[in-house]
């Protein structure tokens, strides 16, 4: 099964405006961590935003934010004030505390293009 | 500080051949990891190393190695290249001592080609 869902494969968003990526997850480890990374086309992976299971309030991070939903088992990401060099890939990805590798599970990916 | 370096960027390889990618991270991080990123796609990992000496392998590990021998290093060897591993590679590093709140840093990848 699919731990970590990104439904919106690419997005369009003007600039200095807010923008949305959704990721949902599933788990049954009540332990986990949830990580945001960006993508930009020069391929390096940039870590951007962190949220534990037990934290109380959401992340953020900057003009990064992390909407966090346990129940509904979301983690959406939100760019406030979009930039030109926030287009990108954004993946969310997510560790689950009940085994000892601590290996990421990644999501296919979100494509932001900011316009002008 | 340079954090995770990773060598060669590009390389071009026909099937059968063999090579091995460099990651060497500074940061004295216990935990080292190797992802695949295929076109389109979120990554993969082939094999993980919680510290010098041991190794695991992870969702992809077919067709790759791995060796520890030091905290620093973390190379990866490909044995006989298939076109399915045409890939880019990234190798990542954390400081893992409990709970799963650290964070993984990345190298720049590597982006490979087999023909």
């Amino acid at each position: 099964a699919q731990k970590i869902t990104q439904t919106q494969p690419g997005m369009f968003v003007q600039e200095k405006e807010a923008v949305t990526l959704d990721c949902t997850y599933d788990t049954s480890d009540p332990s986990y961590g949830l990580f945001w990374y960006k993508q930009p086309s020069s391929g390096e992976m940039i870590f951007l935003i962190y949220q534990g299971s037990y934290d109380q309030q959401n992340a953020t991070e900057g003009r990064y934010s992390l909407n966090f939903q346990k129940a509904r088992k979301s983690a959406n990401l939100v760019i406030s004030a979009s930039q030109l060099g926030d287009s990108a890939m954004y993946f969310c990805a997510m560790r689950e505390g009940g085994t000892s590798d601590y290996k990421l599970s990644f999501g296919a990916g979100t494509t932001v293009t900011v316009r002008a | 500080n340079a954090g995770v370096t990773q060598t060669p960027k590009f390389r071009i390889l026909k099937i059968g051949q063999s090579m091995t990618l460099q990651c060497t991270q500074d940061m004295n991080h216990n935990y080292m990891y190797w992802y695949r990123q295929d076109p389109g796609m979120g990554l993969k990992l082939i094999y993980y190393s919680v510290g010098a000496g041991i190794t695991d392998k992870g969702e992809v590990p077919n067709g790759y190695n791995v060796s520890r021998s030091t905290t620093e290093d973390f190379p990866l060897r490909l044995e006989l290249a298939a076109p399915s591993q045409t890939s880019v590679y990234f190798c990542a590093s954390s400081y893992s001592t409990g709970p799963p709140t650290d964070t993984q840093y990345f190298g720049p990848g590597t982006r490979l080609t087999v023909l």
